[in-house]
């Protein structure tokens, strides 16, 4: 198993640009989030995914769009970057079975830097 | 959601015992304390987690004192692979999200 994967793992936008960071799991996992982590911080919650068709705000969802058409998919989409974007973004996934450890897996994560 | 207060940063002599303690003294009797951790600019990766009784796994021990208010992560014979930021999370009910703080920065020393 590849576990959680994302695409791409750098990416420079100039600011008013628009890009998609895909992230992927083979784990049959029903819930999904996008978390971004800010130099000296913790995880953020952006948005997240509690099934195929489904997305909810988390705490900082301003500017972001998301979307889970395929279970094993979930997509963050910036409309229009903004510098206070600059970030590394981290996706994670976990299953929903009753007794499970609800344990989180992460992604490796994707370095925007937005100028 | 309940609230973590963690120590900045800690160090270990690599062999010994690494003990991160964790303060959550709002916790509510049906949530969970969880551990990350995030080895340098890596994704997190989880550790152990616990509701009221003492866990221990592969990778650490967790010790949840018996009013539920502080925890302690054991790390039994620390390497220099341990060095981390380690998060202690209090999993709000639901859909499971985990609010980060800033965690703890351990440094395993030779």
């Amino acid at each position: 198993n590849a576990g959680v994967t994302q695409t791409p793992k750098f990416r420079v936008l100039k600011t008013g640009q628009s890009m998609t960071l895909l992230c992927a799991q083979d784990m049959n996992h029903e819930y999904m989030y996008w978390y971004r982590q800010d130099p000296g911080m913790g995880l953020r919650l952006i948005h997240y995914s509690v099934g195929e068709g489904t997305t909810a705000k988390g705490e900082v969802p301003d500017g972001y769009n998301v979307s889970r058409l395929k279970k094993q998919n979930f997509l963050l989409g910036l409309e229009s970057a903004a510098p206070s974007q600059t970030s590394v973004y981290f996706c994670a996934s976990r299953s929903n079975l009753a007794g499970g450890s609800y344990e989180q897996y992460f992604g490796p994560g994707t370095r925007l830097t937005v100028t | 959601d309940a609230k973590t207060t963690q120590p900045t940063s800690m160090d270990c002599a690599e062999g010994r015992a690494a003990n991160l303690p964790c303060n959550h003294s709002t916790i509510s009797g049906n949530e969970y304390v969880y551990w990350y951790r995030q080895i340098h600019s890596q994704g997190p990766q989880y550790i152990i987690h616990g509701l009221k009784n003492n866990e221990t796994n592969e990778m650490a021990s967790l010790i949840i004192t018996e009013d539920r208010k502080s925890s302690t992560l054991i790390l039994p014979h620390a390497t220099l692979r341990d060095t981390a930021v380690y998060y202690c999370i209090v999993r709000p009910l639901g859909t499971g999200k985990l609010i980060f703080g800033q965690g703890t920065t351990l440094q395993v020393k030779p």
